[in-house]
């Protein structure tokens, strides 16, 4: 399978635990980007990737969230001390740089905080 | 405020009849629209962008920028359509980030 990968699909935790999310986009797309989809609502975008630069985040991404490109190509997004709240479905996409509104999006990573 | 809406949460119809998604956005400046479609099980895919002008899967969806819409329209609905479908806009060339802003999305029901 060639498309966007996410890693783990689903994932259960306790209030006030660490977890980290990760996605491994095409191999050829240098864009990366986080999207949150909770019940009933479209994805909301977190954060964006060029290469290794994070090149805008949302008011949405507390000092809880962190995302990393280290290298250019996979991604990881930790949420720390997690909160009910942040239980939703995390989607990961990626395009290139010129065809940048044609985005592929990943399975996503489901989290349930209890 | 840049905002995306669907009026409708869930939209009926029986197959072979005609099919209009509504989507209504803001946005001060020349956005480019998006509609991506989820299939159940499946991830989120592109299903049309305005710039193209194109039908695919015999869908179609003209902006309409007095109006501030891009709604999606299909003359004769097939059950293979019934999926969840999100309107999206992106600001452009002027942007360039290629961030997204969606809908609420509509669940597109067709019955045989």
């Amino acid at each position: 399978d060639t498309g966007v990968s996410q890693d783990p699909r689903h994932k259960i935790t306790k209030r006030g635990q660490n977890v980290t999310f990760r996605c491994d986009p095409i191999s050829e797309h240098n864009r990366l980007y986080w999207y949150r989809q909770t019940l009933g609502q479209g994805p909301e975008f977190l954060t964006y990737f060029q290469n290794e630069a994070q090149l805008e985040k949302s008011r949405l991404l507390s000092d809880r969230f962190s995302a990393e490109r280290p290298k250019g190509s996979f991604s990881t997004l930790e949420i720390q001390r997690t909160e009910q709240g942040d239980s939703a479905m995390y989607l990961c996409a990626s395009s290139t740089r010129t065809s940048y509104n044609e985005q592929f999006f990943g399975p996503g990573t489901r989290l349930t905080v209890l | 405020a840049q905002r995306v809406t669907q009026p409708e949460k869930l939209l009926s119809v029986f197959k072979g009849a005609p099919v209009e998604l509504k989507c209504n956005y803001s946005y001060s400046g020349s956005p480019e629209l998006f509609w991506y479609v989820q299939y159940s099980r499946q991830r989120l895919q592109l299903l049309l962008r305005h710039i193209s002008r194109e039908s695919i899967k015999g869908f179609t969806a003209d902006l309409n920028k007095g109006e501030t819409s891009f709604h999606l329209k299909k003359p004769f609905a097939q059950e293979e359509d019934s999926a969840m479908y999100y309107c999206a806009l992106s600001g452009g060339r002027s942007s360039n980030t290629g961030k997204l802003i969606f809908g609420q999305g509509t669940t597109l029901q067709v019955k045989p």
